[in-house]
């Protein structure tokens, strides 16, 4: 039950933005869109989420548009440390019971950053 | 220094037999999970935890069991029903407040069953 469809791989040269796009055409009007990354034999680690409106962080900046079917992921000056997979997740928001907030991670995008 | 811990890091065992590995959060977190992550695949969640003595099965619950004795501690238990346990088992916690469901990783416990 995929909600999210990303790019396999993607490469960026190392001081340049790099811009990963993801797809969430079924979104629900409540679902927030998080991006995680995961550093080979890490554990993942939180970048940035969103319900609407674009958000800035020190890690990144997260791009939605309005309709909401579709969102960018930039990391505005790459480095090789980022070099990582990307998982772009839609989940609704957290209220207890069944509705747990899942995060629903699929294979996501492999960024490779080039010196 | 708040964080997620996980040990062992490598982990070996061998067929048919049982092996816990540990979680523990001092982040004073509510929610726990447990993910189970195969090579080149993403995440999937074995079970989770809402609040201390409570738990639900996640999508590939069978073959494991958890406890929640304690809100700092989520010990996941491989048993030897699950058929294929090699892997790498991530552990994460969040707040679980409306909103936002941010979850803190752990480092990964890599089983290896010989």
């Amino acid at each position: 039950d995929a909600k999210t469809t990303q790019p396999p791989s993607m490469d960026c040269a190392e001081g340049r933005a790099a811009n990963l796009p993801c797809n969430h055409s079924t979104i629900s009007g409540n679902e927030y869109v998080y991006w995680y990354r995961q550093i080979h034999s890490q554990g993942p680690q939180y970048i940035i989420h969103g319900l609407k409106n674009n958000e800035t962080n020190e890690m990144a900046s997260l791009i939605i548009t309005e309709d909401r079917k579709s969102s960018t992921l930039i990391l505005p000056h790459a480095t090789l440390r980022d070099t990582a997979v990307y998982y772009c997740i839609v989940s609704p928001p957290y209220a207890g019971g069944t509705s747990y907030g899942k995060l629903t991670f699929g294979q996501g995008t492999i960024l490779t950053v080039h010196p | 220094d708040g964080g997620i811990t996980q040990s062992p890091k490598y982990l070996f065992r061998k067929e048919g037999q049982n092996v816990t590995l540990s979680c523990e959060q001092n982040l004073n977190h509510d929610a726990m999970y447990w993910y189970r992550q195969d090579p080149g695949q993403g995440l999937r969640l074995i079970y989770y935890s809402q609040i201390v003595n409570d738990f639900q099965k996640g999508d590939i619950a069978e073959g494991y069991s958890v406890s929640r004795e304690k809100k700092e501690s989520f010990p996941l238990t491989v048993t030897s029903a699950q058929k294929n346990p090699t892997a790498f088992y991530l552990c994460a916690s969040s707040i679980a407040s409306g909103g936002n469901n941010e979850q803190f990783f752990g480092p990964g416990t890599r089983l290896t069953v010989l």
